[in-house]
């Protein structure tokens, strides 16, 4: 069964830095790219992070450029968002989310959540 | 503030269809694609490449883009398809992905 489940979320304080991790399974993982999308409560999504299979190319939403690194260790099928300097409006649920289609940049499989709450 | 606009809420009637669009510059350059959230539950993709159907999507759930607009249509709604429905797609710069606010579907 392909999967991905995600780890690491927890309460922090305003900021604080917290680490989430990503694991596939099912799938051969270097051969996808990936990305990080949050949900904050009652919100609609939005994208913050991008990387390519071989972890070469990476970009950010703006929101959270400087603040948040993205990368990926392909021989433990992870993947990792480094968040420093944590502020309230980052408190969402976070996804990790694969794209799916060589032709394509849809999002097609995406792990449950993992739950950030910045607050002090 | 969304880059791509869609209708905050739509209702249609169960086995009837209903359409949800998707409008923004970026959609006449770069691909949209679908997303249905139920709540509790992580998005599934629905609809890819403006009109493209995963396997395991039901064929009523169908996808068309005609310039800026892009649209999601629900042919013989379920009551299993009431969820709140995304669009994406990318940016002005291209590099990165924007989600539309959202559509809340209901169906009666």
């Amino acid at each position: 069964e392909v999967q991905l489940v995600e780890s690491g979320g927890g309460l922090v304080q305003p900021g604080g830095s917290l680490r989430l991790s990503c694991v596939g399974s099912g799938f051969t993982f270097d051969n996808y790219e990936m990305n990080w999308v949050r949900q904050a409560p009652g919100k609609g999504l939005e994208w913050i992070s991008f990387i390519s299979n071989g972890g070469v190319t990476i970009s950010y939403a703006d929101s959270v450029k400087g603040r948040f690194t993205l990368s990926r260790d392909n021989a433990k099928n992870s993947l990792y968002l480094q968040m420093s300097s944590l502020r309230a409006e980052d408190t969402a649920l976070y996804y990790c989310a694969r794209v799916g289609y060589s032709d394509s940049d849809a999002f097609d499989v995406w792990g449950q959540g993992v739950m950030v709450a910045v607050s002090s | 503030s969304s880059d791509l606009t869609q209708e905050p809420a739509v209702s249609v009637a169960l086995g009837q269809t209903v359409r949800i669009t998707c409008q923004g510059d970026t959609l006449r350059d770069y691909y949209a694609s679908w997303y249905q959230q139920k709540p509790g539950q992580a998005p599934v993709l629905v609809i890819y490449n403006n009109n493209r159907r995963p396997s395991g999507i039901p064929d009523r759930f169908s996808g068309s883009k005609s310039g800026n607009t892009a649209s999601l249509i629900i042919t013989g709604a379920q009551a299993e398809d009431e969820a709140d429905y995304y669009c994406k797609s990318r940016d002005s710069s291209g590099y990165h992905v924007v989600f539309g606010g959202g559509t809340k579907v209901t169906v009666l």
